[in-house]
């Protein structure tokens, strides 16, 4: 059964700083990994999606990484900022499966 | 364009008593699904259509059912709702026929608490 990790549940980071949020699987045999961004109190943002044959996609100030060898994800946010604040869901979809939710990492940029 | 609406935002319910939560879609997207979020367990997939016609279960179906009522609109249904049941509800919808291939755009979902 896939189970998705996410480490740390939480983070606090000064603003401005470049950090990267973890997400791991135990499952390898997926078809794709999703990153999501969900603020207090709405529903979920897609960021990037990264199909099982690519090794990682950009957008602005976000890059997610993927190796399905290790069982691995990492979202790097570059020069953070107050509106980052957010919980950062990663989540991945086996072939022909579902798509399985991590916990979530919440993350808080101070000013 | 609206994307994935969501109604009710919120709703109090009594332990028994039904409801539908409705849910539509203006993308013209053909797969359509009911996750539920709770502290400590995440969002778990309650059901999904992955095709205009077609319903199947996901993780958490008991005690619900859903209904996709055309090609926009994919409607969740509590019969007798249960203390158990008190969630935040989203609906999500994604292009590619079959689910789960493509990204996922989410509504802003639906709180509900069962008394």
């Amino acid at each position: 059964k896939q189970e998705v990790t996410q480490i740390p549940a939480a983070l606090s980071v000064p603003e401005g700083e470049n950090l990267v949020l973890n997400c791991s699987f135990t499952d390898s045999a997926i078809y794709n990994l999703q990153w999501f961004r969900q603020d207090p109190g709405k529903g979920l943002t897609s960021l990037l999606l990264i199909q099982s044959s690519q090794r990682e996609q950009t957008s602005g100030r976000l890059n997610a990484s993927l190796d399905k060898s290790s069982g691995r994800s990492t979202l790097y946010i570059a020069a953070s900022q107050p509106g980052d604040s957010a919980t950062y869901l990663c989540a991945v979809s086996n072939q022909g499966g579902k798509l399985i939710f991590g916990q979530g990492t919440e993350l808080s940029v101070k000013p | 364009n609206a994307g994935v609406t969501q109604t009710p935002k919120f709703q109090v319910l009594k332990t028994g008593q039904s409801m539908t939560l409705q849910c539509a879609q203006d993308m013209n997207h053909n797969s359509m699904y009911w996750y539920r979020q709770d502290p400590g367990m995440g969002l778990r997939l309650i059901y999904y259509s992955a095709s205009e016609g077609t319903t199947d279960k996901g993780e958490v179906p008991n005690g619900y059912n859903v209904s996709r009522l055309n090609k926009r609109e994919f409607s969740l249904r509590l019969e007798s709702a249960a203390p158990s049941q008190t969630s935040v509800y989203f609906c999500a919808s994604s292009e590619a026929l079959g689910g789960f291939t493509d990204t996922q755009y989410f509504g802003p979902g639906t709180r509900l608490t069962v008394l």
